[in-house]
């Protein structure tokens, strides 16, 4: 079977760094995708890892590591405006198909 | 912007009256999905459409249909709504086939069965 697996809330405090894990198991994985999705609007691609290491994008950076099925998503900087939901989601080219974690909420705070 | 319209953004229905909601694009993308997200289940996938006439399903098809007869319309019914049909529908496509290739969501139709 295929799952994805990531917290539900996390709270972090303006200008700070924070941390978001996600876990997954799937065969035939073919990348991994972050989204950033804020109250009542849609998701926004953010960052995309098909090999093992970090991927740096200013404030944001992803980690990959396909061995232990582990991902993480690393924001510098917080911002107020960072307070959203942040999705995981595995890519598996057997139907050009992804497959989303329930994604945490991140809350940023003064 | 990729280019994707989501009709209508907002409806309110009652529960076993038929529903059908549209995506457009206008760039020609060969890919395109549709999803539902509800609190605690993130975004599932319901149907998806490879070209013109080709679909298939999703991980949460039951109760749901869909069409694609022209590239830049993805419609999407439900054939007698009910209340677990509430829910907040997002369309995306994906610009090309390959792992490299991000989906791009459209703006979602909240949807409210009474």
């Amino acid at each position: 079977g295929q799952n994805i697996d990531q917290p539900t809330e996390m709270t972090a405090t303006e200008g700070a760094i924070v941390q978001i894990n996600c876990t997954y198991q799937t065969s035939g994985f073919n990348g991994l995708f972050w989204y950033q999705q804020h109250a009542g609007e849609a998701p926004t691609f953010l960052s995309y890892n098909v090999l093992d290491g970090l991927e740096e994008k200013g404030r944001f950076s992803s980690f990959l590591s396909r061995s232990k099925g582990y991902s993480y998503l690393l924001l510098k900087e917080l911002q107020m405006k960072d307070s959203a939901s942040y999705l995981c989601a595995f890519y598996n080219n057997a139907g050009n198909m992804l497959t989303f974690g329930g994604g945490t909420r991140l809350m940023v705070k003064p | 912007d990729a280019g994707i319209t989501q009709s209508p953004r907002h409806k309110v229905t009652e529960t076993g009256t038929p529903v059908t909601l549209r995506c457009h694009q206008t760039e020609n993308h060969r890919y395109m999905y549709w999803y539902r997200q509800d609190p605690g289940h993130g975004l599932r996938l319901i149907h998806y459409s490879y070209g013109v006439k080709d679909t298939d399903k999703g991980e949460v098809s039951d109760g749901y249909s869909v069409s694609r007869s022209k590239t830049e319309d993805f419609l999407l019914t439900l054939e007698s709504a009910t209340s677990s049909q509430t829910s907040v529908y997002f369309c995306a496509i994906m610009p090309a086939e390959g792992a490299r290739e991000t989906q791009y969501f459209g703006p979602g139709t909240r949807l409210l069965v009474l």
